[in-house]
């Protein structure tokens, strides 16, 4: 049971250079989110989707698009990447049923030089 | 707007020993609380909520966490740590009024020394 799967986990950009993150759950969820963690600052929400076909902005969406490509897959996409993006980034995904538990992947490590 | 506060960046603790984890919340409603751990280069992992009942919840691993409304805190407790249980700690709370919203406090790295 693979839960929510993120590629790739490790990745260095140059200075407006663009890349897609992607992330896939196999738990038939229906949120996905993606966060952003820096040190000393937690966890920052940057854009999620509280159904396929909906998308809308967290804390911080500015420099970021995310495209919700069906039920099971979230992606995050930098345009033009800046080095105050590097940082690690997680994707997680919830059941709106009952249960009010997030489950991440293993995060993604993004440096830009 | 809602938020939480970890006060300590740090706790260090003697494996054995009982530890605490602190936490505050501020919300206007009624607080929907987690607590998730994250161990090195993992993701984060669900350990316990509060939702409505009792002030003292269990979770996994034996932690519990205690809520007071009149605190407005949720501090995360162990009766006797474990080497095992240094890592990263976070507190969370749901958004009030978007329940697809959680906003997570800037977490505590608890050390446990053998």
């Amino acid at each position: 049971n693979a839960g929510v799967t993120q590629t790739p986990k490790f990745q260095v950009l140059k200075t407006g250079q663009s890349m897609t993150l992607q992330c896939a759950q196999d738990m038939n969820h229906n949120s996905m989110y993606w966060y952003r963690q820096d040190p000393g600052m937690g966890l920052r929400l940057i854009y999620y989707s509280a159904s396929e076909g909906t998308t809308d902005k967290g804390e911080v969406p500015n420099g970021y698009n995310v495209s919700r490509l069906n039920k099971r897959e979230f992606s995050l996409r930098l345009e033009s990447a800046a080095p105050s993006q590097t940082s690690v980034y997680f994707c997680a995904s919830r059941s709106t049923a009952t249960n009010e538990k997030l489950f991440f992947g293993s995060g993604t490590q993004l440096s830009v030089l | 707007a809602q938020s939480v506060a970890q006060p300590e960046d740090q706790v260090n603790v003697a494996e054995g020993n009982p530890l605490t984890v602190k936490c505050t919340y501020s919300v206007s409603g009624n607080p929907y609380l987690f607590w998730y751990v994250q161990y090195p280069n993992r993701g984060l992992q669900f350990l316990l909520k509060y939702i409505t009942g009792d002030n003292l919840v269990k979770g996994s691993y034996g932690f519990e966490a205690e809520f007071n409304k009149s605190q407005t805190s949720f501090h995360l407790k162990k009766p006797s740590a474990l080497v095992s249980d240094s890592a990263l700690y976070f507190c969370a709370v749901r958004g009030e009024y978007n329940f697809n919203k959680f906003y997570f406090g800037s977490g505590t790295k608890l050390n446990v020394k053998p």
